[in-house]
């Protein structure tokens, strides 16, 4: 079974308006750290936001932002007030407590901001 | 603040040659990383190290590849022989591994080497 889910390949949203980008996740792990990362079309990796199981708080890091629903084992990225150089690959990874530090990756979501 | 450097940045080389790709971690963190990137795979952790050990190399694609961490600030990944087939993008990635902490530090990456082989 896929740790790490990422339903859309492709998202698309029109400049200044908010986007979100699911993200779900499977472990049976009590401690765990949710991660994003963005890949803009030069290929580096961009730490985005991190989320811990033990977060009561959703993460926020100026325009992105964790929607956090433990229960239902997701970690959806908002992105508010999209800009175009938010056009990148994004990509959501969880390090579990019984996997060391090894980071699983989800296949990514391709998101195109439109002016 | 210096991120994580990875040298060479392009590597174009011929089936059979050596190749080494070279990181350079931030300074401070003990943990170092190398994955691999290709279209067909995505994201794979090759192997990586915490406080200059190997801990994982289950990811390793066989014995032509090799990865060392002489010291805190420096590490290797060798291919040798290379295949067509090792045609990717490899990351280099560092982060600070705390013990009993429960909160997860990031991987920071490098900008990668894109690595050809003909």
């Amino acid at each position: 079974a896929q740790k790490i889910t990422q339903t859309q390949p492709g998202m698309f949203v029109q400049e200044k308006e908010a986007v979100t980008l699911d993200c779900t996740y499977d472990t049976s792990d009590q401690s765990y750290g949710l991660f994003w990362y963005k890949q803009p079309s030069s290929g580096e990796m961009i730490f985005l936001i991190y989320q811990g199981s033990y977060d009561e708080q959703n993460a926020t890091e100026g325009r992105y932002s964790l929607n956090f629903q433990k229960a239902r084992k997701s970690a959806n990225l908002v992105i508010s007030a999209s800009q175009l150089g938010d056009s990148a690959m994004y990509f959501c990874a969880m390090r579990e407590r019984t996997s060391g530090s090894r980071l699983t990756f989800g296949e990514g979501t391709q998101l195109t901001v439109n002016p | 603040d210096a991120g994580v450097i990875q040298s060479p940045r392009h590597e174009v080389t011929e089936m059979g040659q050596e190749v080494t790709l070279r990181c350079k971690p931030i300074s401070g963190h003990n943990s170092l990383f190398w994955y691999r990137q290709t279209m067909m795979r995505g994201l794979e952790l090759l192997i990586y190290f915490n406080n200059n050990v190997p801990i994982d190399d289950s990811g390793m694609p066989e014995d032509r590849f090799s990865a060392k961490m002489p010291n805190a600030s420096f590490s290797t990944l060798k291919i040798q022989p290379s295949e067509p087939r090792d045609s990717a993008v490899y990351f280099c990635a560092s982060s600070l591994h705390l013990l009993g902490n429960r909160a997860y530090q990031p991987q920071h990456f490098g900008d990668g080497t894109r690595l050809s082989i003909l």
